[in-house]
């Protein structure tokens, strides 16, 4: 079992819909949740970054800790095509970053 | 201003050359990696070095060598490429001094063997 386990997808969604993206995990040992968006020929860019449980917002990102049952997620509030991307969660205990498989997202017009 | 940046960004050689990318941060970060993505997207880390030290080496072919010359400055060098070396590499770095995760990647090296 990997430690951290992520539906790779693809995930089709119609503009302006809310979409949930998630990731479970098998380390309790976990502090630091990321989430990363890569576009088709780039690198990752980091888009949420929380610390242990709890909700962070940020514009149409919500990013969602749930430590109790090893689950994160990120919400996409409006979805735009632009939002068309490969979605990687990553976490971390403290020195070293476990990656999930990515979720590849598509927005439809 | 790139922040991370990697040369080549495209590399297609024959089987049992030897080839090198080149990666350098502007960033004033102190801890640089090389990934390794594979077909299905996902990312491995493969060596991480901490102000030109190494810190994480993990299971690859030592085929593949790492060399720091500073700390803004990461190069891969691959001896005897094989067919199952072709993936795109992706340097990136971060500050773990400040416990920060937020690592900036370069847009990558996409290397095939033919």
């Amino acid at each position: 079992q990997k430690e951290v386990e992520q539906d790779p997808g693809p995930l089709s969604v119609p503009e302006g819909a809310i979409v949930s993206l998630n990731c479970t995990y098998s380390n309790s040992a976990f502090q630091y949740f990321m989430w990363y968006r890569q576009y088709s020929r780039k690198g990752p860019e980091l888009l949420m970054y929380t610390y242990s449980s709890g909700n962070k917002e940020d514009g149409r990102f919500t990013a969602q800790v749930d430590k109790s049952s090893k689950y994160i997620s990120l919400f996409i509030r409006d979805s735009q095509p632009s939002d068309s991307a490969t979605y990687l969660c990553a976490m971390s205990p403290i020195n070293q970053l476990i990656w999930g498989a990515g979720t590849k997202l598509i927005i439809k017009p | 201003d790139t922040a991370v940046s990697q040369t080549p960004k495209y590399l297609v050689t024959q089987m049992g050359n030897d080839k090198s990318i080149k990666c350098e941060q502007n960033l004033g970060h102190d801890t640089m990696y090389w990934y390794k993505q594979d077909s299905k997207k996902f990312l491995k880390i493969m060596f991480s070095y901490n102000n030109k030290e190494l810190i994480i080496n993990e299971t690859v072919p030592n085929r593949f060598s790492p060399k720091s010359p500073d700390k803004a400055h990461l190069n891969l060098h691959i001896n005897s490429l094989e067919l199952g070396d072709s993936a795109v590499y992706f340097c990136a770095s971060s500050q773990a001094s400040t416990k920060s995760y937020g690592y900036t990647f370069g847009s990558g090296t996409r290397l095939t063997v033919v």
